[in-house]
């Protein structure tokens, strides 16, 4: 299975756009690029996901490197909900696999 | 309204029993799959089930059980032989078997402490 790659931790300023990085050398033409976040105590919701376009909606963009070969979640403005532990994972076949993922502060 | 629920929300055993962890979905999916997280960690796959009567190990399934006898329900057992028990518990569930771009929707976990 293809492997992603995320730094440990981010900081953010409550209200400025955050970049959340994911790097993933390994991925197939099939694999889908999925993002969920998980708040402390809950489980993960859902945030977003693509092929090989950028996308949008109401949560967070998406975008895309041309060669697939990473990607970057963003928020374009943080407030103090946000913080969380991001997970990029791609998605190949039925499992569904996650890594430590990427734990954002968020500074009032 | 639908979603998937956990029961319990907390849950005390003692060492050497068995215990089993309720997965409930009304969302008419497919796929389920339970989850293992320690603290300050990622989550860890240990079974899903794609359909209803099929399941696959992932990849810490040792010492646990499963059973898919219905589609809504996707109950775990933590045997004895799970020598690490005490953890926090997710299961989560997907619509359409073999589709690649759908979310998976988690429920709000079971926090397991084995004394």
């Amino acid at each position: 299975d293809a492997k992603t790659t995320q730094p440990n931790s981010m900081e953010s300023n409550e209200e400025e756009p955050v970049h959340l990085p994911c790097n993933h050398s390994t991925i197939s033409g099939t694999d889908y690029i999925h993002w969920y976040r998980q708040l402390p105590s809950q489980g993960p919701e859902y945030v977003i996901h693509g092929l090989t376009s950028n996308v949008n909606n109401r949560m967070a963009s998406l975008a895309i490197a041309e060669d697939r070969k990473s990607s970057t979640l963003i928020l374009h403005r943080a407030t103090l909900r946000d913080a969380a532990v991001y997970y990029c994972i791609l998605r190949a076949n039925s499992k569904l696999t996650f890594g430590k993922g990427i734990t954002l502060s968020v500074r009032p | 309204d639908g979603g998937i629920t956990q029961s319990p929300k907390y849950l005390f055993r003692k060492e050497g029993q068995n215990v089993t962890l309720s997965c409930e979905q009304n969302l008419n999916h497919d796929a389920m799959y339970w989850y293992r997280q320690d603290p300050g960690q990622g989550l860890r796959l240990i079974y899903y089930s794609q359909i209803v009567n099929d399941f696959q190990k992932g990849d810490i399934a040792e010492g646990y059980s499963v059973s898919r006898e219905k589609k809504e329900s996707f109950p775990l057992t933590v045997t004895s032989a799970q020598k690490n028990p005490t953890a926090f518990y997710l299961c989560a569930s997907r619509r359409g078997q073999g589709i690649l771009n759908t979310e998976a929707f988690f429920g709000q976990g079971t926090r397991l402490t084995v004394v």
